[in-house]
């Protein structure tokens, strides 16, 4: 079956702009991660939605970082006034229900110039 | 969670077993021992988890020791396309900890 998908794949985008990022989770899986993962380095937690409410939020590193899932499927995550340091490839997660095996889309490598 | 402790590189032979050791002397019962890898350039890919016995699946077996401080992942019959960076993970799933952390992992190369 289809896995999780995340577009777009790649996005450069100037200092300053705004940027959403999206991800198609697996059909039925109630929970949903995004992670943050710069050059050379481990997986970084942003946050995790439970259906359509995120109870952990502890990750976003800063007030320009939101995140939003509707329908218990798409969430969308957005870099308000990037900045260099936001480049990173940014990769979203599902699960089938939460504590479960959490399976990877691709990312989407972002580049801030 | 538990920390865990993997050798920072390691190289097969193609078409020989690759086992990918991990220490984990710091479990508790709830935990589960994960492993992921990634490949360059792409997103995480789960392999197979397991809580006290031995589990196997169309990827790799998983042994984990008896007294559970530590793990290996097996790589039956190791390809060119196994070279990545393999990530052991020890999750707590009970008590709402969502998040994955990954350590720096092993990077295996498979040697032609």
């Amino acid at each position: 079956g289809a896995g999780v998908s995340q577009s777009p794949s790649n996005k450069v985008t100037e200092k300053g702009k705004d940027v959403e990022l999206r991800c198609d989770p697996i059909s039925g899986h109630t929970a949903l991660y995004w992670y943050r993962q710069r050059l050379g380095q481990g997986l970084e937690f942003l946050i995790y939605f439970q259906g359509n409410s995120a109870p952990d939020k502890s990750g976003l590193p800063s007030d320009r970082f939101s995140a939003e899932r509707t329908g218990e499927s798409v969430s969308t995550l957005t870099i308000q006034r990037t900045q260099q340091e936001d480049s990173a490839v940014y990769l979203c997660a599902s699960s089938r229900a939460r504590g479960e095996t959490q399976y990877f889309g691709p990312g989407t490598r972002l580049l801030v110039l | 969670d538990a920390k865990t402790t993997q050798p920072p590189s390691m190289d097969c032979a193609e078409g020989r077993a690759a086992n990918l050791p991990c220490n984990h002397s710091t479990i508790s019962g709830n935990e589960y021992v994960y492993w992921y890898r990634q490949i360059h350039s792409q997103g995480p890919q789960y392999i197979i988890h397991g809580l006290k016995n031995n589990e196997t699946n169309e990827m790799a077996s998983l042994i984990i020791t008896e007294d559970r401080k530590s793990s290996t992942l097996i790589l039956p019959h190791a390809t060119l396309r196994d070279t990545a960076v393999y990530y052991c993970i020890v999750r707590d799933t009970n008590f709402g900890n969502e998040k994955l952390t990954f350590g720096t992992g092993t990077r295996l190369t498979i040697i032609p």
